[in-house]
């Protein structure tokens, strides 16, 4: 089964700083999906951003980046230019290319201070 | 568009009784998917049904958990004899027919926080 870690439980930063999150999974698959998810504290689940693992580019939308590195197995996210409205927890998710199921870490809580 | 409805918000049961969450997926889609969010925890596939099917439910407790999606209505997971174990947040997601969910198309709707006292 494939599993996903996200090793720091709670990231702060200062407002218009940037803070990266860090992701790691295991699979012996070849073609997936990574996301990141945000939950603010109103619960809903937002897509921030997808990455296609046959795409050596890496992901952008807007202040939001990823630095994939499939050999290491890594899917970290780059938030720049941060806003008080990006708290929140931060999931980061797999699925395989045919699959349907996501696979969520644990998450990381976002502390963003004035 | 309304997005993906789930009520209610939050679900107050004693040990013992019937807990109904109902998902009303997005305007023109078929499928739904069923997660657990236990507390400190990521969300955990449950369950995935189309209309009058259950695809994959593997991600069910073996007892007491069911889920259905008729062909008018809602979709309805049903937790009967509920322990406080099963307090946690649960998810619905939808997706159009078409394998959009294959890039992760997905819509999450906001939860449902079921809490067993």
């Amino acid at each position: 089964a494939q599993t996903v870690t996200q090793s720091q439980p709670e990231m702060s930063v200062q407002e218009a700083e940037t803070v990266t999150l860090s992701c790691t999974y295991d699979t012996s698959e070849s073609d997936y999906y990574l996301f990141w998810y945000k939950q603010p504290p109103s619960r809903q689940m937002i897509l921030v951003i997808r990455q296609e693992a046959y795409k050596q580019q890496n992901a952008t939308e807007n202040r939001f980046s990823v630095n994939f590195q499939k050999a290491a197995k890594s899917f970290s996210l780059k938030i720049s230019d941060s806003q008080l409205g990006d708290a929140a927890m931060y999931f980061c998710a797999y699925k395989e290319d045919s699959g349907y199921a996501l696979n969520f870490g644990k998450g990381t809580s976002l502390l963003v201070t004035p | 568009n309304a997005g993906v409805m789930q009520n209610p918000r939050h679900l107050v049961r004693r040990r013992g009784q019937e807990a109904r969450l109902r998902c009303s997926p997005m305007k023109g889609h078929s499928h739904v998917y069923w997660y657990r969010q236990l507390p400190e925890e990521g969300l955990k596939f449950m369950v995935y049904l189309q209309k009058e099917n259950i695809i994959d439910e593997s991600g069910m407790p073996k007892e007491r958990f069911s889920a259905e999606f008729p062909k008018e209505g809602p979709s309805i997971l049903r937790i009967q004899q509920v322990v406080r174990g099963d307090s946690a947040a649960y998810f619905c997601a939808s997706s159009p027919p078409q394998r959009s969910y294959r890039d992760g198309g997905y819509t999450f709707g906001s939860g449902t926080r079921l809490t067993v006292v």
